[in-house]
């Protein structure tokens, strides 16, 4: 059974960067062909795609965070990651690594727990 | 860029009625590419269904999406207890590559 854990502080600072890893089980990211993404949802709000990246490193952003946000994969470890640079109190959300569906970036079948960042002084 | 509008935003209904959620795009969509997802308080969103009409695994078959260009529906025949939640659609631009959700309906027990 796949499972997916975000990892990271929970407490950023404003204007300094938040850094999140998800761990994967129950597959392994180099060999399932499959895209992986992070999702994040301000405290009773919806939904927002922050990127998506290949197994091989290629990369897709929202084009409204594109400017602070890095996605790196790293294989050994079957992991991906989120850098989010100069927080501000508005990107306080709980984010969500997930999978896409069918090994296309069309939609998200198994999603981690969600993990809690306040960008807070 | 597509905005996806639900409504209503809220729908107040007993266990055992149905309900019938919309999701409008601002242009028209491919229904490959429009998904709909549940999500309970304190949980992560469950893929419900995907290319407009087809159920993810293990999603019972009260379940049913319909729909295309703009005008999508997430149908729940008869509501279950642990169907009370708020339902979000989503779509899949590719050119560039873009996903976006919806506001959210928030089904709530009558």
């Amino acid at each position: 059974q796949l499972q997916l854990q975000e990892s990271g502080p929970g407490l950023v600072k404003p204007s300094e960067t938040l850094s999140l890893t998800c761990t994967v089980s129950g597959d392994s990211i180099s060999s399932s062909s499959y895209y992986w993404g992070w999702i994040r949802q301000p405290p009773g709000k919806g939904l927002e795609w922050i990127g998506s990246i290949y197994y091989s490193g290629s990369t897709y952003y929202n084009p409204s965070l594109k400017s602070r946000v890095t996605i790196s994969v790293d294989t050994s470890k079957n992991q991906f990651s989120l850098k989010l640079s100069s927080v501000t109190a508005a990107d306080t959300a709980v984010y969500y690594c997930a999978r896409h569906r069918g090994q296309q970036l069309v939609t998200f079948d198994y999603w981690g727990q969600g993990t809690l960042v306040t960008a807070s002084s | 860029e597509i905005v996806l509008t639900q409504s209503p935003g809220t729908l107040s209904l007993s266990p055992g009625e149905r309900a019938t959620l919309s999701c409008r795009a601002s242009q028209s969509v491919s229904s490959s590419f429009l998904a709909w997802f549940q999500q309970k308080p304190g949980q992560a969103p469950r893929l419900l269904i995907y290319g407009a009409s087809s159920r993810a695994t293990g999603i019972p078959d009260r379940f049913s999406g319909s729909g295309s260009g703009t005008d999508f529906t997430l149908t729940i025949s008869r509501l279950e207890p642990e169907d009370f939640a708020v339902y979000y659609c989503q779509h899949y631009g590719s050119s560039p590559p873009r996903l976006t959700f919806g506001g959210g309906t928030r089904v709530e027990i009558k």
